[in-house]
């Protein structure tokens, strides 16, 4: 069974620039979250999607975006980009069995993608 | 507003020492407690999930613990190895086991980072 797939794993760009990136679940996965990991504040919560609607969004200002597919594929997006951006952006999936069963909730984490802004 | 520490941020010990790694929690609301790996510049990898509803889990040499009611789990690593050495963190989770939909929420503690000395 195939992990989470994160793509690109490393990339640069410049101030002012966008960005997108992808992030494939684990197969019957419905459930794609997406963290930014800097060494200043670590895990931070950005988003998480199921059945291809935002279902919560933490603390971050309106140039991260992201959407789900009906795949559960999902990409985020971060517009005109600024040098505190670089950073370990992680995604993780995650099963929701169906209402009235028990879900454990467990994270699957991909390898992150690595992007740095100069 | 929930809020999760460990203690300690950084242990060195020598091999074959048993260690204990802990992790803090404000708020006692959660379904769930999920001990992560993660080797540098790498994703997270799940080691152990305790629900709310369990007292503790083990996996190998790893076993790890909950007491809600004092908001505490601990990671035991019995003989421990060089191969051990990572940042190991912690997750809390709010939501619903048994919603489909509960917009969950998942709080990482900062991590300890274990180095084990051949």
């Amino acid at each position: 069974k195939a992990g989470v797939t994160q793509t690109p794993r490393y990339l640069i760009k410049t101030r002012g620039q966008q960005v997108t990136l992808s992030c494939s679940p684990i197969s019957g996965h419905r459930s794609v979250s997406w963290y930014q990991q800097t060494p200043g504040q670590g895990l931070q919560f950005l988003f998480e999607y199921f059945s291809e609607t935002q279902r919560n969004k933490g603390n971050f200002p309106g140039r991260f975006s992201g959407r789900q597919f009906s795949n559960s594929r999902s990409e985020m997006n971060v517009s005109t980009l600024e040098l505190g951006d670089s950073a370990l952006y992680l995604c993780a999936s995650s099963s929701r069995p169906g209402l009235g069963k028990e879900r454990t909730g467990e994270l699957f984490f991909g390898e992150g993608s690595r992007l740095t802004v100069l | 507003k929930q809020e999760v520490t460990q203690i300690p941020a950084a242990l060195s010990v020598p091999e074959g020492e048993n260690l204990v790694l802990n992790c803090s929690f404000t708020d006692s609301a959660i379904y769930n407690l999920q001990w992560f790996r993660q080797d540098p510049g790498k994703g997270l990898t799940s080691l152990l999930l305790i629900q709310s509803s369990q007292r503790e889990q083990t996996s190998g040499r790893l076993n790890a613990s909950l007491d809600k009611s004092s908001g505490r789990s601990t990671l035991y690593i019995a003989a421990s190895q060089p191969g051990d050495s990572a940042t190991y963190l912690c997750a809390a989770s709010e939501g619903r086991a048994y919603a489909e939909t509960s917009y969950d929420k998942v709080i990482f503690g900062p991590g300890t980072s274990l180095s084990v000395i051949p």
